[in-house]
Parts: C-alpha cells; structure tokens; sequence
C-alpha cells in the first residue's frame, strides 16, 4: 500500500496564482483532512471530510476550498495565493474520524508565495 | 489550536537523560489524546495515545500520562537516545471547534551523545 500520497512536493507560486494540491489515499478511509504547519504553531486543520461528497471548514479555512468526489481523493485547491500561505501542507486520513484512530499523514507539500 | 498548550518549546537533554513534555488542554469534554513525532523533513506518525479511561500508558521507552482534573498529558521518555531527537506533537479534539483534533505548537528535542 502507498498509503497517503501527495503531488507536489515543493511549489512555488507568484501572489494571485491558483493551484491544486493532489491528495490520495488506498487505505479506504472515510475521514481526510488538510492541515498546515508554520514554525511554532504546530499543525492547524484547514478542512476536513468525513465521507465522498462530505466536507466541513477546520480552524483556517479562508482562502482554501475542498472537494470529495471520491473515496480516496481529497484535493486542496488554493484560489488566489498569498504569501500568508506560505507553509508546508500535510493531508491525512484516517478511519473512524481523528477521535478514534491515528491520522496517517502524507509526506507534505512546502508551498512557496512569492 | 488554542484548545491546547505545549511546553517547553525546545528541550535539549543528555543521551541516557528523561525528556518530559506537558500539555494543557482547556476543553474538559476531551477524551483522546495523541502524540505525534516529527523527524526532520518527515511526516508527522502516530507514537502514542491515551483514552481518558486510563492514567497512564507505557510502550517501551515511552509512556503519557493523563489529569484529566487538572486538564494536563504529559509524555515521558526514558533513557532517550540521538533517535529520539525530533518535534513532538501533542493533539486533543475540541469541541468548541466541532470536536475536532487541535494540535500543540510542537516540542523541538535534541538528545546530545
């Protein structure tokens, strides 16, 4: 199993530019999610899905949109970069919901806006 | 995530030493809580978690401890290794925020041979 893969894993935008960030997963999992980590501020959730179809907003949503088409997709789209996002982005899953079982976290994307 | 606070920011220890990590946590409604290791340039993975059930929980060199009245999980690891070397993550769901899993802002560990 791959587990959790993620594309890409280093992007440089200019302020203003779109983009997407590729998410899989091949465990089955109902529940992904999308978290970015700043120096010192740990890992804060920026949406989550609890099944395909099924999204909700996490702690800092602004800026970011979410789709869940399918099971194993959860692509983090980025409408109009800023350099306050500037971070590296983590997407995880995990069955259950976070509550009840470890998050499998994939091997992230360094995003860069310039 | 403002449910949770972790100290010390950095800890910097002696190979053989104990680290200890606390965390705080403000919702009382909070029932689990993960540790999460970090190695540079790495992914965050799963290294220990305790149900409010328990106290305490031990596997190998490493074990967390839970107060569930004074709200705080600690985690401890015993004779530390350069390996050990890493950012910690404590997490706990909240449920002002939906109950979901908010994480402290990382404990950086340096084990010096």
């Amino acid at each position: 199993n791959a587990g959790v893969t993620q594309t890409p894993k280093f992007q440089v935008l200019k302020t203003g530019q779109s983009m997407t960030l590729q998410c899989a997963q091949d465990m089955n999992h109902e529940y992904m999610s999308w978290y970015r980590q700043d120096p010192g501020m740990g890992l804060r959730l920026i949406h989550y899905s609890v099944g395909a179809g099924i999204t909700d907003q996490g702690e800092v949503p602004n800026g970011y949109n979410v789709s869940r088409s399918t099971t194993e997709d959860f692509p983090l789209r980025l409408l109009s970069a800023a350099p306050s996002q500037t971070s590296v982005y983590f997407c995880a899953s995990n069955t259950l919901g976070p509550l009840t079982s470890p998050l499998h976290f994939g091997n992230g994307t360094r995003l860069t806006v310039t | 995530g403002e449910n949770v606070e972790q100290h010390p920011s950095t800890l910097s220890v002696q190979e053989g030493d104990s680290a200890v990590i606390k965390c705080t946590y403000s919702d009382s409604a909070s029932n689990y809580f993960p540790w999460y290791k970090q190695e540079l340039g790495k992914r965050p993975q799963l290294i220990i978690d305790i149900r409010s059930n328990v106290g305490e929980k031990k596997d190998q060199r490493i074990a967390v401890t839970l107060n569930k009245t004074a709200k705080h999980f600690s985690l401890h690891i015993t004779e530390t290794q350069p390996e050990d070397s890493a950012v910690y993550f404590c997490a706990a769901p909240w449920k002002a925020a939906g109950n979901k899993l908010t994480f402290g802002g990382g404990t950086r560990v340096l084990v010096k041979p």
